[in-house]
């Protein structure tokens, strides 16, 4: 019963292409992040947003871009991927009340060959 | 410097054996404590929220505590289905990022 929906799950790809992950959440949270999670260690956050037009920069923002057009769509973009980039990707996103917990989607799982 | 550190790694119980896993944290000023369940292939469900030493939350086999440095999820008499990696993360009074725990595998044996 998630409400937040990411596509694809899984998706493979060769070295320099353009890749769009896609995240929409029907919570009406203001609150969405990007973080990417390799096996055995800690979820990295890559980008995040506050609401609409606003997006900041994470720990591992290099080489990707982030739009929030809308409350509920916040898509994550490569614009040149690398195998360095493959990796789960999960989107997550929360209420705008600090202390609200995440809620994430079910990931894309991204290999780059 | 990890400001969230959870033990063990991994953890193996027979079915019916209680347990703890464990998460300490580093930095004073602490805004929540969050416990999440995450399968393979699939991302981090949510389960307790944590504001305060002291407080304690419930939910069927789960109980989540926590103090000043550290919180603790107890297993009560798990279950086969209860195998899955348990990851904790922080939130501080400073900022709106969370921080996140390289989580503990837990397996339980029928």
């Amino acid at each position: 019963e998630a409400d937040i929906y990411q596509t694809p799950r899984y998706l493979v790809i060769g070295t320099g292409k353009k890749i769009t992950l896609e995240c929409s959440q029907t919570m009406g949270h203001d609150k969405m992040y990007w973080y990417q999670q390799d096996p055995g260690m800690e979820l990295h956050l890559i980008h995040y947003s506050y609401g609409v037009n606003s997006t900041e920069k994470g720990d591992l923002s290099s080489e990707s871009t982030v739009s929030r057009i809308r409350t509920e769509h916040f898509p994550l973009t490569l614009e040149s991927a690398r195998p360095s980039h493959t990796s789960q990707y999960l989107c997550a996103s929360s209420d705008i009340i600090l202390g609200s917990p995440l809620h994430f989607g079910n990931g894309t799982r991204l290999t780059v060959t | 410097e990890d400001q969230v550190t959870q033990s063990p790694e991994a953890l193996r119980l027979q079915e019916g054996e209680s347990s703890s896993l464990n998460c300490s944290y580093t930095v004073s000023g602490l805004r929540g404590l969050f416990w999440y369940r995450q399968d393979p292939g699939k991302g981090p469900e949510f389960l307790f929220t944590l504001y305060s030493a002291g407080e304690e939350k419930e939910k069927e086999r789960l109980k989540a505590t926590l103090t000043k440095k550290e919180s603790f999820l107890h297993i009560t008499a798990p279950k086969p289905e209860d195998s899955a990696t348990y990851l904790c993360a922080v939130q501080w009074n400073t900022g709106n990022q969370f921080y996140f725990g390289t989580g503990t595998s837990l397996t339980v044996i029928p």
